[in-house]
């Protein structure tokens, strides 16, 4: 069966830090895998995806840049935090455009 | 952004059946509609989607009108449990591969 990994589950950060959050996922191959944001008590914010090594898009112009690696393997960095980047950080994949999307358990990042 | 448009937020009864609307007037023919819901704090869970047959399963019922433009997704029987953000969504954009979200609504099942 097909799980996703992602870690860790909370980050405090100093701004001007920079970060890197991973995502893994197994039992699967060449799956879609995205990058979504969520700030407290809003909606979800889609901000890369990816559907293939070395292949990113990104959806909002921001602080943050995405990278694959591996094909199941996605990571969200940053080179140097911002108070605003604090939120509840989500990786998803899923196997093919129509299909449903599985979700990790997220990281919830504070920047102070 | 997501095509969909939902209430901000409802309540239902435990016990009761929580509909769900959704409306994603602008929906071509080959886009899907999927509904997602989010307890605090967790990753969103994949409950249902379909395309213009009305969907069935352990979770949920999805009703898709004849035209498309609107969908509700039933709660037979709401428990408290199922007190979360539920998300309706469509593929959006010319890319087959992007999936946005948009604000949900938030069911509150009151016992």
């Amino acid at each position: 069966s097909q799980t996703i990994h992602q870690w860790p589950a909370t980050l405090v950060q100093p701004v001007g830090s920079p970060l890197s959050l991973e995502c893994t996922v197994e039992g699967t191959s060449n799956p879609n895998l995205y990058w979504y944001r969520q700030a407290a008590g809003r909606g979800l914010q889609l901000l890369f995806y990816s559907v293939g090594i070395g292949q990113i898009s990104s959806e909002v112009p921001q602080n943050l840049s995405a990278s694959r690696p591996q094909d199941r393997q996605f990571i969200l960095s940053s080179k140097k935090l911002l108070l605003s980047d604090s939120g509840f950080y989500l990786c998803a994949w899923r196997g093919r455009p129509n299909t449903e999307a599985f979700f990790g358990q997220g990281t919830r990042l504070t920047v102070v | 952004d997501a095509k969909t448009t939902q209430p901000t937020s409802m309540d239902c009864a435990e016990g009761r059946a929580a509909n769900l609307p959704c409306n994603h007037s602008t929906i071509s023919g080959n886009e899907y509609v999927y509904w997602y819901r989010q307890i605090h704090s967790q990753g969103p869970q994949y409950i249902i989607h379909g395309l213009k047959n009305n969907e069935t399963n352990e979770m949920a019922s999805l009703i898709i009108t004849e035209d498309r433009k609107s969908s509700t997704l039933i709660l037979p029987h709401a428990t408290l449990r199922d007190t979360a953000v539920y998300y309706c969504i469509v593929r959006v954009g010319t890319g087959a591969n992007n999936l946005f979200f948009g604000t949900g609504t938030r069911l509150t099942v009151i016992p």
